[in-house]
C-alpha cells in the first residue's frame, strides 16, 4: 500500500530549542495534515495544508506543503514542556479514494526542562 | 460542546467474547472512521462510512464489524475472530468533501483478560 515516511522517529531536545520533522512519499498528495497526540488521547489537528508551497503557522508551529507535493515539514519554535507528545503527518493522495488518509508512523518528541 | 465521544475509555475482553466500542458525534459530520493504533505504529484503517447505512472495509477489517444506522453513531464490534485485539482504537469523523480534515475522539484501549 501507499506509505508515508516520517522522520525522525523520536527526538530528545532541551526546552527552548527549535524542532523540525518531515514526511515524504513517492506519491503526490493534495492535502497534508499535521496532528499531535498526547498519551492516552486521540490526535488533535494542528495544521491543514491544501496547496503546493503553502506555508501555514499556528502559534509556534509552522508547516509547509512541499512544492513537489510529495513532502511536508513541521517546525516548532522555542519548544516548551507541553510540546511533548507524538506528532503525526497524514495526507490525502491525489486521486485517492473517498478522502481516506494515509498516516506516517509518528515522531515522538521529548522535551527536557 | 460539539465533539466525538468514544466509550468506554478502557475495555477488557475475555477469550471468545465479542465486544462493542461506541463512537458518537454531534458535529453533523457525514463520514466516520475506525482506526487501530499499535505502539510505534501509524494509524491503520479498519472500517469507514461515508453515509448512513453504508460502510466500507479498510486495510485491516478482518475480525471486526460495524454498523451505521444513524448519522451520529458508528459502533465497532471486535469479534472473537480477531486474534490479536489488544490495541488503542480511535474513531474519527469529517464533513463531506474530500479535502476536509478528520477529527478524532479520545480513544478506547482494549485489552485481553
Amino acid at each position: 500500500g501507499q506509505q508515508l515516511n516520517q522522520s525522525p522517529q523520536s527526538m530528545f531536545i532541551q526546552e527552548g530549542e527549535d524542532v523540525s520533522m518531515n514526511c515524504t512519499s513517492s506519491s503526490i498528495f493534495n492535502t497534508w495534515l499535521w496532528y499531535k497526540q498526547d498519551p492516552g488521547e486521540g490526535p488533535v489537528l494542528l495544521i491543514a495544508l491544501y496547496k503546493a508551497g503553502e506555508l501555514t503557522s499556528n502559534g509556534r508551529l509552522t508547516a509547509q506543503f512541499g512544492i513537489t507535493r510529495k513532502d511536508s515539514f513541521l517546525n516548532i519554535s522555542a519548544s516548551i514542556p507541553s510540546d511533548v507528545g507524538i506528532y503525526f503527518c497524514a495526507g490525502l493522495i491525489f486521486g485517492g479514494s473517498q478522502g481516506n488518509l494515509i498516516f506516517g508512523k509518528g515522531t515522538k518528541l521529548s522535551v527536557k526542562p | 460542546d460539539g465533539g466525538i465521544t468514544q466509550s468506554p475509555k478502557y475495555l477488557f475482553r475475555k477469550e471468545g467474547q465479542n465486544v462493542t466500542l461506541s463512537c458518537e458525534q454531534n458535529l453533523n459530520h457525514d463520514a466516520m472512521y475506525w482506526y487501530r493504533q499499535d505502539p510505534g505504529q501509524g494509524l491503520r484503517l479498519i472500517y469507514y462510512s461515508q453515509i448512513v447505512n453504508d460502510f466500507q472495509k479498510g486495510d485491516i477489517a478482518e475480525g471486526y464489524s460495524v454498523s451505521r444506522e444513524k448519522k451520529e453513531s458508528f459502533p465497532l464490534t471486535v469479534t472473537s475472530a480477531q486474534k490479536n485485539p489488544t490495541a488503542f482504537y480511535l474513531c474519527a469523523s469529517k464533513k463531506s468533501g474530500t479535502n476536509q480534515p478528520q477529527h478524532f475522539g479520545d480513544g478506547t484501549r482494549l485489552s485481553i483478560l
